[in-house]
Formats: structure tokens, C-alpha cells, sequence
């Protein structure tokens, strides 16, 4: 059984640029959350994508944004970085939607500079 | 107030004693309830779901309390391997929210 996989694992941008993560579910999950989480903090919740529909999202601005593809595999896109967005940003799958346990990949740390 | 709530610890308790957390909610909308665990610069791993009847794993014990809207995490025995953070999680249909978690360090 192949978990969750996430790249790239470290980037670093610059304020205003575009970033672009990637996020490969695990085998026979068909539902993908992705998080920010900063230090010291819990992950907090982005938006969740269920048979690649967006299927519910965190108090985050609109230039966040993501995609779920047919394999069920993800993207999640950050547009005009800001430096706050320094975080690292998991990844999680599940079978069957939110109220189903997450399975995490380790994770891309995004640095802003 | 927070969604989800909890003590930020650290708690710093002896090899073999037992150790409880809390973890407060305010939504009482239809919802699911689990434990993570964290290791420091690790990922969230599922520890244990929450069921509304009580749920045990091994040293592990997760309570769910509807009309006082909390969960809790009690670990018998605690073990060198138990340090981390814990994390409880609230979750409905479109929405997840993770604690900020309590960290636990358990000492020789």
C-alpha cells in the first residue's frame, strides 16, 4: 500500500510569487485535504477535495486554490505569496470524506522570503 | 473562542503515570471526533477515533462528552515513546478542525 506523498518537501519563494504543491493519495483514498500548519501551532484546515469537487474550505483567502485530478491526486496553488504563508503545508488523504480518518504525507515547508 | 480548544501543556509527567488531556468544542453540529499525534517536525499521525460509547486501544483511552462538549485522551502507564503532541480533531461533512494540540513529555 502506497501513503500519502507530497513535493516538493522544502521550496523557497519570494513575496508576490505563485507556488505550486503537489499531493499523491494514498491507494484507495478518492478524498484530499490539504492544511497550513505554522509553529507551534495545529494544522489548520485549508479545503478538502472529494472526487475532485471542492467539498469544503477554511477561513482562507480565494488566492488559495486547488485542484483534485481523476487519479485523485492534488495540487494546491498560492497565489501573490505574502510572508505569512510561511508554513509547512500538509497534505492528507482519506476514504469517504471528512468525517473519515486523515493520513498525512510529510509535508512541503515553504519558506517566503 | 476557538472552535477547538486546548491546554498547550507541556505536561511533564514520570515514566509510568497516568496522564489525561481535554479538548473542548463549541459546534455541536453533527460531527466526528479523533486523537492525532505529533512528533516534532513529523507529520500528524491518527492515534485513535472518538466513539459517543468510549473507545480503548491498548493504554489508550478516548471519551466523548456531548453535552459538556469535550473529548478526552487518558494514557495508563505512559512510556518514554509517548512524547509528543496530541492533537484532537472536530470534524462534519465539509469542514475539519485540528486543536492546537497539548504537548506531553514523559521523564525517566
Amino acid at each position: 500500500e502506497t501513503g500519502v506523498t507530497q513535493s516538493p518537501t522544502h521550496l523557497i519563494k519570494t513575496r508576490g510569487q505563485q507556488v505550486t504543491l503537489r499531493c499523491s493519495s494514498q491507494s484507495g483514498h478518492n478524498t484530499v485535504s490539504w492544511y497550513q500548519q505554522a509553529l507551534g501551532q495545529g494544522p489548520q484546515f485549508i479545503f478538502q477535495y472529494y472526487r475532485e469537487e471542492e467539498n469544503g474550505r477554511g477561513n482562507f483567502p480565494p488566492r488559495f486554490s486547488g485542484l483534485q485530478f481523476p487519479n485523485y491526486s492534488s495540487e494546491l496553488n498560492v497565489n501573490a505569496l505574502e510572508l505569512d504563508d510561511s508554513a509547512l503545508y500538509l497534505c492528507a488523504s482519506s476514504s469517504g470524506g471528512p468525517d473519515q480518518p486523515q493520513h498525512f504525507g510529510d509535508g512541503t515547508r515553504l519558506s517566503i522570503l | 473562542r476557538k472552535e477547538v480548544e486546548q491546554d498547550p501543556g507541556p505536561f511533564n509527567v514520570p515514566e509510568g503515570a497516568t496522564v489525561a488531556f481535554n479538548c473542548t468544542y463549541s459546534n455541536s453540529a453533527s460531527q466526528s471526533f479523533f486523537w492525532y499525534r505529533q512528533d516534532c517536525r513529523k507529520e500528524p499521525k491518527l492515534l485513535m477515533s472518538v466513539y459517543s460509547s468510549g473507545n480503548e486501544d491498548g493504554r489508550f483511552t478516548a471519551q466523548l462528552n456531548r453535552a459538556s462538549q469535550y473529548i478526552s485522551l487518558l494514557i495508563r502507564d505512559s512510556k518514554l515513546s509517548d512524547s509528543a503532541t496530541y492533537l484532537c480533531v472536530w470534524s462534519s461533512a465539509s469542514k475539519i478542525i485540528f486543536g492546537s494540540g497539548t504537548r506531553l513529555s514523559i521523564r525517566p
